[in-house]
Order: structure tokens, then sequence, then C-alpha cells
């Protein structure tokens, strides 16, 4: 079954440091979002991307983060200059169609830590 | 403002036990209602949808869900709950035109032996 493939799985970086987070969403799908998790809690909407360009972000997503889908395959998140509020699981997940009535699918997720 | 509430951080049943995990949404319009599980550090895996039709949509691991219009309310169930349905339980809206998922703030359910 096609999944969400997410890289690293777990990362530690330095305060002021950038960070990559990689997703390969599924083959077939035309719409990619980056979702966090903070210590269990709330899943917040961080951004969508569709068509190569973002569609919707929160006010989560500042200057300090962007996206980009260098490739056919891969959807990345980079966070320019890491926080200690940054640290926090960041999820990946991509649609078939946006308008759908389609559910999302996620990836196991990347953990964040800033020290 | 779209949102969707679920009133209960901790949800405990017995095994065997019918079990229900509540969830209310905020949404102009008819949304599209959806329950997700996600198990301790792993990720968010699609249970069922409600998009229109039978109010009671049946979905994954014996789970359904009943939408309740006038209640603006889409209930978690399950008849007989196993051990193994200890997780963290999220409900989400889609808004009608599409966009995010926006989710609840999660409920823990323990079943216990």
């Amino acid at each position: 079954e096609p999944e969400v493939t997410q890289t690293p799985s777990h990362q530690v970086t330095q305060m002021g440091q950038e960070v990559i987070l990689r997703c390969v969403p599924i083959s077939n799908h035309l719409y990619f979002y980056w979702y966090r998790q903070i210590l269990g809690q709330k899943v917040e909407f961080l951004v969508s991307f569709y068509n190569n360009e973002i569609s919707e972000k929160s006010e989560i997503f500042d200057d300090q983060f962007s996206v980009e889908r260098p490739d056919g395959s891969n959807f990345t998140l980079k966070i320019r200059s890491t926080k200690l509020e940054d640290s926090a699981m960041y999820f990946c997940a991509s649609g078939f169609r946006d308008r759908d009535t389609g559910e999302l699918f996620f990836g196991e997720g990347s953990r964040l830590t800033v020290l | 403002a779209q949102s969707v509430a679920q009133p209960e951080d901790q949800v405990n049943v017995a095994e065997g036990n019918p079990l229900t995990v509540k969830c209310t949404y905020s949404v102009s319009g008819n949304p599209y209602l959806f329950w997700y599980v996600q198990y301790p550090n792993r990720g968010l895996q699609f249970l069922l949808k409600y998009i229109t039709g039978d109010n009671l949509v049946k979905g994954s691991y014996g789970f359904e869900a009943e939408f309740n219009k006038s209640q603006t309310s889409f209930h978690l169930k399950k008849p007989s709950a196993l051990v193994s349905d200890s997780a963290l339980y999220f409900c989400a809206v889609r808004p009608p035109r599409g966009g995010k998922l926006i989710f609840g703030q999660g409920t823990e359910l323990s079943v216990k032996p």
C-alpha cells in the first residue's frame, strides 16, 4: 500500500541552526501539507502546497519557514533559524485532490528537538 | 471561524464495553468530517469519514461514527472495546470548499483489561 515517508525520524539541532525535513508524498497525489504536533497535543496546520506554490499557510508559518518541491517526488520543509519552541513532531501529509472529499494520508513524522 | 472540539481529554473504558469518543464541530455549510487515530510515536492513521448520506458511517478496526447535523456532532463509537484500541483519537473537519484539515485537540482512549 502506498504511503507517505518522512526523513529524518528524529533530528536534534542547536538553536539558530537550519533544519530541512524531507517528505516523499504518495506518487499520484497533488496536494501536500505540513502539520506539527507539540508533545502529543493538538495537531496544528502549517502550510498547504499545490502546483508548486503555497495555497494556504497558518500564522505559525512565518518567514523562518519555507517549503519546496525540488523534484517530482520530494517535498521539504525548511526552518531557517530554529528556536526552542520549534521543538515538535512535524507531519507531512498528501491528498489526491484538495476540493475532494478525500482524506489526507500522513507520514510517521519527524521529531525535531531544538537545544 | 471553523473549529472542532473534543470535550474529553481522556476516556477510560473496560475491555469488552462499548466506547464513545465525542466530537463537535463549528463549520459553515456542510462539512466533511474525519476521525484519525495515533498510536504512541506514530503518525496519524485514517479511521473513517462522513461526506454525505447515511448518518452512521463505518470504518477501520470496527469503529463507526454517527453524524448529527442538529447537534453538530460526530461521535466515534465501537460496540466492544479492545485493549489494543488504546491510543490518541483526533476528530477533524474539512470545510466544504476544500482546504486543510482542522483537528480537534485529541482524546486519549485507555482500554483496561
